[in-house]
């Protein structure tokens, strides 16, 4: 089986601009959670999605945004980009329907987002 | 605010010991908790704990939790170069109909030959 796929692997961008970054599961994983990973915040929960409708959510401002298609892809959108968001942008595919989201994760290369 | 606590952050061993890594949290409505080894880029999962005191074994990993006390201990036996990693804790909790997950800032485990 193919892994967690994530496009595009890097990025940048100036502040302001707007991204969406990409992630194809596992297949048959219907569950797809995002991440933000920071040297200095560490890895954060961003949001996750099963079944194309937004199941949990971290504590991000509303400029983070997703969703995620009947084919189980998913897309995360930054827009009015900052400085501070530049990170690493992990996504994880699951395969479970119901009950605690968050274990058996299987994680992607990531996207590095650097903002300028 | 929940929290994650990680102990210690950096830890450098030698090939053969054994290493414990600690994981406080304090979280409302705590679900489970989980480990997972960071290598290079993207975490790989080690374990789920949702009941105290059952120990969960792969390997020479092992951890046990304890819902009292509020931790989790994540035990390397007979530690090997391929062993070096961050170590990240993360605890999951029910909140306002949902779910959330908070990750602890990671152990940097680094074994020496």
């Amino acid at each position: 089986k193919a892994g967690v796929t994530q496009t595009p692997r890097y990025l940048i961008k100036t502040r302001g601009q707007q991204v969406t970054l990409s992630c194809s599961p596992i297949s048959g994983h219907r569950s797809v959670s995002w991440y933000q990973q920071t040297p200095g915040q560490g890895l954060q929960f961003l949001f996750e999605y099963f079944s194309e409708t937004q199941r949990n959510k971290g504590n991000f401002p509303g400029r983070f945004s997703g969703r995620q298609f009947s084919n189980s892809r998913s897309e995360m959108n930054v827009s009015t980009l900052e400085l501070g968001d530049s990170a690493l942008y992990l996504c994880a595919s699951s395969p479970l329907a119901g009950g605690p989201p968050h274990y058996e994760q299987y994680f992607g290369p990531g996207t590095r987002l650097t903002v300028t | 605010e929940d929290k994650v606590v990680q102990s210690p952050l950096s830890l450098v061993v030698h090939e053969g010991d054994t290493v414990t890594l600690n994981c406080s949290y304090e979280v409302t409505n705590f679900r489970s908790l989980l480990w997972y080894k960071q290598e290079k880029k993207a975490p790989t999962f080690l374990f789920m704990l949702t009941s105290s005191g059952i120990e969960k074994k792969s390997g020479r990993l092992s951890s046990i939790l304890d819902k009292k006390e509020l931790f989790s201990i994540l035990n390397i036996t007979a530690t090997q170069t391929g062993d070096s990693a961050v170590y990240l804790c993360a605890v999951m909790y029910s909140g306002g109909g949902a779910d959330g997950l908070t990750f602890g800032k990671g152990t940097h485990l680094i074994i020496q030959p």
